[in-house]
């Protein structure tokens, strides 16, 4: 059974970049995508993109201009770097794996636990 | 966007009820369709894609159905375990979540 857990800072000041690291245990990068999804406490989700080994990712249109997403196959990890994060950027983040209908990534089936970032002055 | 909106957006039911949750979206999103469910504290958990299709492990009393626009998930006979916040999922476009639908005691 894969395995997601989701590491990095937890509390941010406004401008500043939060970067998260989500590591696989229990299985590999392999030939699935890995995603990011967010949720402001008390809110619902939000998708924020996923990225496949060969580096090829997609990201949220409302989120594109300051996210970047990377990949490790030698590390079993990937990670997201959100940049000039505001108090609105205060949320759960939860790093999935991502399975296919028709070739086409589309659902998450496996979530890591989830960490709670907080941008704050 | 393909914009995603569930119905209600809470409900009560008893043990042993038959309950349904619909999931319309603005455009067709062609079963490009699944359904998670989410308790407090814990990261959601997938129950069906593909519109019907249940995911491993996942108790045969959920079952999903639709087509184009119009989605339902249903619980056959609601259990205490059930008790959570479900949220449908479209990716047929860049993948956009309904608002949820709080499943009460």
């Amino acid at each position: 059974q894969v395995q997601l857990q989701e590491s990095g800072p937890r509390l941010l000041k406004p401008s500043e970049s939060l970067s998260l690291t989500c590591t696989i245990s229990g299985g590999s990068i392999g030939t699935y995508y890995w995603g990011w999804i967010r949720q402001a406490p008390g809110k619902g989700l939000e998708w924020i993109g996923f990225i496949y080994k060969s580096g090829s990712s997609n990201y949220n249109p409302s989120l594109k201009s300051r996210v970047a997403l990377s990949i490790s196959t030698s590390r079993n990890q990937f990670s997201l770097r959100l940049s000039a994060v505001t108090a609105a950027d205060t949320a759960f983040y939860y790093c999935a794996r991502v399975g296919y209908i028709a070739s086409r990534p589309s659902f998450f089936d496996n979530w890591g636990q989830g960490t709670l970032v907080t941008v704050s002055s | 966007d393909i914009q995603v909106t569930q119905s209600p957006s809470s409900l009560s039911a008893s043990v042993g009820e038959r309950v349904t949750i619909t999931c319309r979206t603005s455009q067709t999103v062609d079963r490009y369709l699944s359904w998670y469910q989410q308790k407090p504290g814990k990261a959601p958990r997938l129950l069906i894609y593909g519109a019907s299709s249940l995911q491993s492990g996942v108790p045969s009393r959920f079952s999903g159905s639709g087509s184009g626009t119009h989605y339902t998930l249903t619980i056959s006979t609601v259990q205490l375990d059930d008790f959570a916040t479900y949220y449908c999922q479209q990716s047929y476009t860049t993948p956009t979540f309904g608002q949820g639908t709080r499943l009460e005691f």
